[in-house]
């Protein structure tokens, strides 16, 4: 079971591009990257997933280096509403709970 | 589309009664999973179910119970609620199509106090 690290909480200012990076040292062959984003009294919301270099979409980017070892969610342009916390999960839905640890995840606080 | 819809939205319950939360998904999801989350704390797998009629054990099972009699329904029991079980608790579901990690969607929580 690969295990993250992230960092627990990060600050930035609206308009700001914001990178958050997880670790994922034991990453095995089959496992994506799936990050999520949770606010405040309600369930996660999934943002992004990826398996190795580059997946962008309409709300962010995900960076993911060829040894993928780690993982980088980028925002960009963030708004005070991206306050919430972002999870980081890596795992192979093979039909067990590989994959579903979250973590305490990271606090990203935007201010105006 | 309701997504997936968890009941009740709060309760407070005393030490040593029992009660069930109810989980329902409308997206003919195969895998449901029940969470709970504590103060400044992630999400804590409790159960899991892969399909209809299984279920398994996730991190912190010990004192809840869990059925899957239908494909769109997940239950969680607690038999005899300690003040330790006082969480939110967050069920989702995800789809077995496509490959790697399919995305889970949640519920909005059930906020359980026990006295």
């Amino acid at each position: 079971l690969a295990k993250t690290t992230q960092p627990i909480s990060m600050d930035s200012y609206e308009g700001q591009e914001v990178n958050i990076t997880c670790s994922h040292n034991n990453i095995a062959t089959n496992d994506y990257i799936t990050w999520y984003q949770q606010f405040p009294s309600q369930g996660p919301r999934f943002i992004i997933q990826g398996y190795k270099t580059k997946v962008t979409n309409e709300v962010a980017s995900l960076f993911i280096p060829a040894d993928r070892k780690s993982s980088t969610l980028s925002l960009p342009r963030v708004s005070l509403s991206d306050t919430a916390v972002y999870y980081c999960l890596v795992g192979d839905m093979g039909g067990g709970a590989d994959g579903l640890t979250f973590g305490k995840g990271t606090h990203l606080i935007i201010q105006p | 589309n309701a997504g997936v819809t968890q009941t009740p939205k709060f309760r407070v319950l005393k030490t040593g009664q029992s009660m069930t939360l109810l989980c329902a998904q409308d997206m003919n999801h195969e895998y449901m999973y029940w969470y709970r989350q504590d103060p400044g704390m992630g999400l804590r797998l409790i159960h899991y179910s892969v399909g209809e009629g299984t279920t398994a054990k996730g991190e912190v099972p010990d004192g809840y119970n869990v059925s899957r009699l239908k494909k769109q329904n997940f239950l969680l029991g607690l038999e005899s609620a300690a003040p330790s079980q006082t969480s939110v608790y967050f069920c989702a579901s995800s789809s077995t199509q496509g490959i790697g990690n399919q995305p889970q969607h949640f519920g909005d929580g059930t906020r359980l106090s026990i006295l």
